[in-house]
């Protein structure tokens, strides 16, 4: 079956713009992470959406950043006023049931700059 | 929190060695991922292995808990391994799947 995607694969912006990203889990997944790479980095946990729980917003780094997602289907994440500090890549990823011992399969990424 | 440090940073081989990959880590766990970041940053699952031995292919990990520290073997290297090498891990007793990578193996497959 299809894997994790993400959307747009790659983004532009300007210093204060806001920008969305979009991410579609594997079909069936109730559970959805997003990590942020930092060029040379390892991932960064963000945030985590397990089917109608409270998410787990404790890896966002400023208010600036809200995620939501739409019952165990698509997630967006926003960065409102974007700084050059937040030019990386976000990954997202999907497991069955969110619990800390299955597979975690991660999408492309978005590849965020800003200028 | 837990940390997890990987070994080496860097690594050079010419196309048919083996190596060895190292993750540390400092707390018990209930899972622990490898992964191979491809040139195109796509993440690709090679193992899930919080304990016991795996292998597919020309790859295998082991991971011995109770000695906190899991490691990749590649054999017989070939260009497409190049890439960067993660481990992942969730800190036992943590009921979701949050994981913390370590800092990555760059590894380097010359023909």
């Amino acid at each position: 079956g299809a894997g994790v995607s993400q959307s747009p694969s790659n983004k532009v912006t300007e210093k204060g713009k806001d920008v969305e990203l979009r991410c579609d889990p594997i079909s069936g997944h109730t559970a959805l992470y997003w990590y942020r790479q930092r060029l040379g980095q390892g991932l960064e946990f963000l945030i985590y959406f397990q089917g109608n729980s409270a998410p787990d917003k404790s890896g966002l780094p400023s208010d600036r950043f809200s995620a939501e997602r739409t019952g165990e289907s698509v997630s967006t994440l926003t960065i409102q006023r974007t700084q050059q500090e937040d030019s990386a890549v976000y990954l997202c990823a999907s497991s069955l049931y969110g619990g800390g011992q299955e597979t975690q399969y991660f999408g492309p990424g978005t590849r965020l700059l800003v200028l | 929190g837990i940390q997890v440090e990987q070994s080496p940073p860097d690594l050079i081989l010419q196309e048919g060695a083996n190596s060895t990959l190292r993750c540390n880590f400092s707390d018990s766990v209930n899972n622990l991922q490898w992964f191979h970041q491809n040139p195109w940053g796509q993440l690709i699952n090679l193992f899930y292995i919080p304990s016991g031995t795996k292998q597919n292919g020309r790859l295998s990990a082991t991971t011995v808990a109770t000695e906190r520290y899991s490691l990749l073997y590649i054999s017989s290297s070939q260009t497409t391994d190049s890439g960067v090498y993660f481990c992942a891990v969730i800190a036992g007793g943590t009921s979701y799947g949050k994981l913390t990578f370590g800092q990555g193996t760059i590894l380097t497959v010359h023909p």
